[in-house]
């Protein structure tokens, strides 16, 4: 399978627990997007990365959240503290330069 | 700013009948990018059209055909003769060069019931 890949698919914790989340992008992809989508809603961009460099942070990104992407290979999304308004499926996308960008299945996760 | 509208929240219809989606967008860039994806129950998202700023070209691919005019900034979609797999929600998003990103803004989507 050579798509994008993202674990865990489904992710359930506590208030206040922090999670982490891993997307193994398409290989040859220098393009990273992390993007959040609540029930009934589109995707919302939240951070992108060209190669390892982190360009860009949505201001839906607080402090709470941090991604990397070392070596510009996998990235992780973490999430400290989590709070109930967390819940969310957490999306993770792979492109070429200006490409159309190929999505993982997601993440969904739970604060309870 | 930029932005996507995608007025319709749910449209049924019948096995065989054709349906439109519409996508109207916002942007201030004149290079730019306008996709459909489709969003099956299973939740990942699908890719199914790329079209760029500078080709008006209509596009057809089996079932599937878009429409994009950049005189009143849409970008709609027709299924033609609907089967029932086509039921999900479908996502028309833009992308412009912000900040150097590329970053896809989504509209609310439709979802798409197609009833046998």
């Amino acid at each position: 399978d050579t798509g994008v890949s993202q674990d865990p698919r489904h992710k359930i914790t506590k208030r206040g627990q922090n999670v982490t989340f891993r997307c193994d992008p398409i290989s040859e992809h220098n393009r990273l997007y992390w993007y959040r989508q609540t029930l009934g809603q589109g995707p919302e961009f939240l951070t992108y990365f060209q190669n390892e460099a982190q360009l860009e942070k949505s201001r839906l990104l607080s402090d709470r959240f941090s991604a990397e992407r070392p070596k510009g290979s996998f990235s992780t999304l973490e999430i400290q503290r989590t709070e109930q308004g967390d819940s969310a499926m957490y999306l993770c996308a792979s492109s070429l330069f200006s490409g159309e960008a190929f999505f993982g299945q997601g993440t969904r996760l739970t604060v309870v | 700013a930029q932005k996507v509208t995608q007025a319709q929240t749910e449209i049924s219809v019948v096995e065989k009948e054709d349906v439109t989606l519409d996508c109207v967008y916002e942007t201030r860039d004149t290079t730019y990018y306008l996709f459909w994806y489709k969003q099956p129950p299973s939740g990942e998202l699908v890719f199914l059209i790329r079209r760029n700023s500078f080709d008006e070209q209509n596009e057809i691919s089996g079932r599937y055909s878009w429409n994009f005019q950049k005189s009143t900034s849409s970008f709609n979609f027709t299924i033609t003769a609907s089967q029932v797999v086509d039921s999900a929600v479908y996502f028309c998003a833009l992308s412009e060069n912000t900040s150097g990103t590329y970053k896809y803004i989504f509209g609310t989507g439709t979802r798409l019931k197609v009833l046998a």
